[in-house]
């Protein structure tokens, strides 16, 4: 299957600072990349969805100000968490559609953010 | 978007086949049901996708019944490495459309 990576895979930072992570489809061109979110022993929760450019769709609740997204090639959307703060913690999961099989979605490994 | 229902875990023994059975009843024609596995802190991982009738992979089988209100994950001779989390989705492949996780079913395989 296709391949999308992302890095890092975890970071930690202080209260007030941006974090970025970068996902890639590494042997595929996506148009199209979503971001998730999961807590501990919860489901995958859709924060956006990422279009090769233009502007990210956000999905009810999530701030656009907060988690800025840029997906400014088909290979690579990136994701920043503008001043995090610890309820900020949690897995940050992306995916891109393979346009070659049927545009099913594959995932990336997951980003570990812990903000103190 | 097409709600989907699973058991919140099964059980079972290294060697059997499991079956995980999910239920997705507004289901939408164009939409196709796909099957994810997560490990802990691990990206899902695609297992299978299917439309209608059956499907089989190297590594599971999708069965779709006519009506296509339900659908069978079939995984043949589980081993430990297959305890993880398993999602089934459904949506519309090809789309703009995005696909939206329900709780999954937490398999657990015991020696």
């Amino acid at each position: 299957g296709a391949v999308v990576s992302q890095h890092p895979s975890w970071v930690i930072c202080k209260s007030g600072t941006s974090v970025k992570i970068e996902c890639r489809s590494l042997d595929f061109q996506a148009t199209t990349m979503f971001w998730y979110r999961q807590f501990p022993k919860q489901s995958l929760m859709l924060m956006a969805t990422s279009n090769e450019g233009s502007k990210a769709t956000y999905e009810q609740g999530v701030e656009k100000d907060k988690f800025l997204i840029n997906h400014a090639s088909l290979t690579l959307s990136t994701l920043t968490v503008t001043s995090a703060h610890p309820e900020d913690s949690s897995f940050y999961i992306c995916s891109a559609r393979d346009p070659r099989g049927g545009e099913t979605q594959y995932f990336g490994p997951g980003t570990r953010l812990l903000v103190l | 978007l097409a709600k989907t229902t699973q058991p919140i875990s099964m059980d079972s023994y290294e060697g059997q086949e499991v079956n995980i059975t999910c239920s997705h009843n507004n289901i939408a024609t164009n939409d196709y049901i796909t099957w994810y596995q997560q490990f802990p802190s691990q990206g899902p991982r695609f297992i299978i996708q299917g439309y209608k009738t059956k499907v089989t992979n190297e590594v599971a089988s999708l069965f779709i019944p006519a009506d296509r209100k339900s659908s069978t994950l079939s995984l043949p001779r589980v081993s430990l490495s297959d305890t993880a989390v398993y999602y089934c989705l459904v949506g519309e492949s090809g789309s703009q459309g995005n696909l939206i996780f329900g709780k999954g079913t937490k398999l657990s395989v015991k020696p």
